[in-house]
């Protein structure tokens, strides 16, 4: 079965210093790696995605994520953080195969941006 | 495009009853999904389509219905509504393939 674990439930990082929201997985096969953010009373919107290729994903809004195989870890990453970036981050992970493969969520990364 | 639009924001029901949460995408996507988002608990997938006819449970589908009779709409119903059915609901869409989800709003619904 295919997991996901973000274990870190809450960041702070100051305005202008660079932040990173960890996220590990678990699958059987090639992974799908997704994140989303989540503003309050919204929906999740999608940041980015590896699928395959460059181990480094760039994204929206400046943000971008690692993906390292050994570690089995899909990191996201943003050099300078702003207050508008505080909102709840989500990893997720498909894996590779054919027909309908289920999306499974980690439990969120609530990120605070002090000003 | 409205994208994926959900209704209603907000239900309050009473145990016992029964509801249907409305989903619909303007965008001809193939793949749809509900997931209840629970504190500390993620996104968990109720039930899920790959297409008009076509529906299949997810992890937690226990006391929810649903039917996909066209591309657009995909609606969730609640049985006999339960305080552990209190949550916040999301409805998803997306092509086929290696693709990201849309996500509607959400609507949240307590039971009382």
């Amino acid at each position: 079965a295919q997991s996901v674990a973000q274990p870190e439930d809450q960041v702070n990082v100051a305005e202008g210093n660079p932040l990173t929201v960890k996220c590990t997985y678990s699958v059987s096969g090639n992974p799908y790696l997704f994140w989303y953010v989540q503003y309050p009373n919204r929906g999740l919107q999608f940041l980015l995605k590896y699928i395959t290729g460059d181990n480094l994903v760039k994204g929206s809004y400046g943000f971008e994520a690692e993906f390292n195989k050994s570690q089995t870890s899909f990191h996201l990453k943003k050099p300078s953080a702003l207050v508008s970036d505080s909102a709840l981050y989500f990893c997720a992970v498909r894996d590779w195969g054919g027909g309908y493969q289920k999306v499974t969520f980690g439990t969120g990364t609530k990120l605070q941006v002090i000003p | 495009n409205a994208g994926v639009t959900q209704t209603p924001k907000f239900q309050v029901l009473k145990t016992g009853q029964s509801m249907t949460l409305q989903c619909a995408q303007d965008m001809n996507h193939e793949y749809m999904s509900w997931y209840r988002q629970d504190p500390g608990m993620g996104l968990r997938l109720i039930h899920y389509s790959v297409g008009a006819g076509i529906t299949d449970q997810g992890e937690v589908p226990n006391g929810y219905n649903v039917s996909r009779s066209t591309t657009e709409d995909f609606p969730l119903r609640l049985l006999s509504a339960a305080p552990s059915q209190t949550s916040v609901y999301f409805c998803a869409s997306r092509r086929e393939g290696n693709t990201e989800a849309f996500f509607g709003q959400g609507t949240r619904l307590t039971v009382v």
